[in-house]
Formats: structure tokens, C-alpha cells, sequence
């Protein structure tokens, strides 16, 4: 889990604005899952993508999109952000993606 | 739909106790189970899973135990230290093929020395 990378950090944005986040995976892993994790919770997922195509959405407005690249790194969108938007989102990777997950130090989104 | 319940949400141990705490899953055809540990600021981390077709998998002071019938899993942690203190997440499969994990609400665990 160590490989799992995420950018950035920390991020602010008002009401409104776009963000993008992005996810580096372990070497050799070729799925990319993205969980919202608000304070006090349990991670919700969002999507997962696998050898570049969606496998899986989650229960997350249109607002959200993701993509993965031919290297297996993955950007997550969230347009016309909202003050619910602000959570932790962690990024995790696994070799198929269907088991064993491994999460990236996510990144912490503030919206005000 | 799909929901795991995890119970306790909070515990307290003294240091050298065993530590219990208990899922229940609604999706029979979930097939992974694994289990994470979070400590304030920091990733989950994967500590131990366990896999629809066996009953019991043991790591050094820690264990899960599945019971497909009932619908549950467990984790044990023996002989308890203050850096086991932690939230610890457990999570199920889901029976879609999505990749999705279904994550209970979390146990924050703390182990009084």
C-alpha cells in the first residue's frame, strides 16, 4: 500500500468551482477505485475503473466523473462543487480490483 | 440494498485484553471480507481479509472469523497493545463484480495502558 500516491493533499475551493484529483497506483495493479470518506464514516465508493474502462459507479450524482490513463493513473472530477462535497477521498489500487485494495493517503477537500 | 453493520462503535480495552468486534453483511453472495485499520490522518490500512470460502484466518494477534450462514464476520485482536488503538473498518464485497466494497461505520478502538 506504501505505492499508492495521491495529489494533492489538501485542497480548498468555494462553492460552485471544479477540482480534479489524481491517483497514482502500485506498480502492476491495473484497477483504480475512488472512495468519499466524510468525517466519522466509513469510505463510500464511487467509481472503480479497470484496464481504462468504468467497472463500477457508486450512488454519486453526474457531478462526479473519473478516468484512467494508458499507465493506470486515474483523475477524479467533481463539478459545480458543493459545501457536502468537502470529505476525504482516497484513492486505492489493486491488481484486479475485484479483492484486495490498497489505499493511497487521499486527499482532503474542503469546499466553502 | 446492499448494507454492512458494524458493532461496537466505540470499544475500550486495557493494554493485554482481547478486542471483539462484529459485522453483519446483507449481500449472500458477497465473497471478500477484509478489514482495515485508520489512525487519525492517515489511510486505511488493509490488515487481514478473508475470503468466502474459508471459515477462519489467523495473523499473529489478530483473526477473522466468518460465518456464511448467519451472515457475519468478526475480528479478534489477542493481547492488545496501545498502537492497536485505531478506527477499524470492516467491509464486504459487493455481489455486482464492480470492484465495490461496502464499508461499515467504523469502531474507534481504544487500549488503555
Amino acid at each position: 500500500d506504501a505505492g499508492v500516491t495521491q495529489s494533492p493533499t489538501h485542497l480548498i475551493k468555494t462553492r460552485g468551482q471544479h477540482v480534479t484529483l489524481r491517483c497514482s497506483p502500485i506498480s502492476g495493479h491495473k484497477s483504480v477505485s475512488w472512495y468519499q470518506q466524510v468525517l466519522g464514516q466509513g469510505p463510500q465508493f464511487i467509481f472503480q475503473y479497470y484496464e481504462k474502462e468504468e467497472r463500477g459507479r457508486g450512488n454519486f450524482p453526474d457531478r462526479f466523473s473519473a478516468r484512467q490513463f494508458p499507465n493506470y493513473s486515474s483523475e477524479l472530477n467533481v463539478n459545480a462543487l458543493l459545501l457536502g462535497d468537502s470529505a476525504l477521498y482516497l484513492c486505492a489500487s489493486g491488481k484486479q480490483g475485484l479483492d484486495t485494495q490498497y489505499f493511497g493517503p487521499g486527499t482532503r477537500l474542503t469546499v466553502l | 440494498g446492499e448494507n454492512v453493520e458494524q458493532h461496537p462503535s466505540t470499544l475500550s480495552v486495557q493494554e493485554g485484553d482481547s478486542a471483539v468486534i462484529k459485522c453483519t453483511y446483507s449481500d449472500s453472495a458477497s465473497n471478500y471480507f477484509p478489514w482495515y485499520k485508520q489512525e487519525l490522518g492517515k489511510r486505511p490500512q488493509l490488515i487481514i481479509d478473508i475470503r468466502s470460502n474459508v471459515g477462519e484466518k489467523k495473523d499473529q494477534r489478530i483473526a477473522v472469523t466468518l460465518n456464511k450462514t448467519a451472515k457475519h464476520f468478526s475480528l479478534h485482536i489477542t493481547e492488545t497493545q496501545p498502537e492497536d488503538s485505531a478506527v477499524y473498518f470492516c467491509a464486504a464485497s459487493s455481489a455486482s463484480n464492480t470492484g465495490k466494497l461496502i464499508f461499515g461505520q467504523g469502531t474507534t478502538l481504544q487500549v488503555k495502558p
